[in-house]
């Protein structure tokens, strides 16, 4: 099966500092992945979708300058929390997309990480 | 505007009973739809997808054109089954791939 890894699993980080959470493909190369943001009890809201070698797509009312993606390479991609804020705290979860099936028709899956509990105090 | 549309936070049945998981879409194209699980304190899972006409845990879920629906079905419910469930989406919007989720239902199944 396919496992995607975030790291890291729970994070304390003072309030103006940044953070670096880092979501990896193990076993396949990714060339998509997403974050996503989810509070207690409510869904997982997508922030960006972040694709190897380019900028990420960022969803509307999400701040690019404050959520900083990086996916530098086929099996990382990296979400950084700039001068977080308290109201930052929440669990934050990747996932990566990995093409299954040939053409014409590959049928996309994605495979999600463990998430990452951010706490900013 | 890709929208996935999960009318019910919460869902209690009894164990045995049939079970079903209401979603509906709009999309503009040809999606994919998916159901992903998480039970409690596990990362999300795929449970199905409607490309692959599977059943996976006794469940089915039938794409529905016409009613741009992907109802989750189990004929007996399970007391574990009780799980967060989201309906998925993919396909692309302004040029992106987007992968974009449901709110989730919370099934209970009751003893």
């Amino acid at each position: 099966g396919a496992v995607v890894s975030q790291h890291p699993s729970w994070v304390i980080c003072k309030s103006g500092t940044s953070v670096k959470i880092e979501c990896r493909s193990l076993d396949f190369q990714a060339t998509t992945m997403f974050w996503y943001r989810q509070f207690p009890k409510q869904s997982l809201m997508l922030m960006a979708t972040s694709n190897e070698g380019s900028k990420a797509t960022y969803e509307q009312g999400v701040e690019k300058d404050k959520f900083l993606i990086n996916h530098a390479s086929l099996t990382l991609s990296t979400l950084t929390v700039t001068s977080a804020h308290p109201e930052d705290s929440s669990f934050y979860i990747c996932s990566a997309k990995k093409p299954q099936g040939s053409p014409p028709y590959s049928g996309n899956t994605i495979y999600f990480g463990e998430g990452s509990w951010l706490t900013v105090v | 505007a890709q929208r996935v549309t999960q009318p019910e936070k919460l869902l209690s049945v009894f164990k045995g009973a049939p079970v079903e998981l209401k979603c509906n879409y709009s999309y503009s194209g040809s999606p994919e739809l998916f159901w992903y699980v998480q039970y409690s304190r596990q990362r999300l899972q795929l449970l199905l997808r409607h490309i692959s006409r599977e059943s996976i845990k006794g469940f089915t879920a039938d794409l529905n054109k016409g009613e741009t629906s992907f109802h989750l079905k189990k004929p007996f419910a399970q007391e574990e089954d009780s799980a967060m469930y989201y309906c998925a989406l993919s396909g692309v919007s302004s040029g992106t791939y987007k992968y974009i989720f449901g709110t989730g239902t919370r099934l209970k199944v009751l003893a």
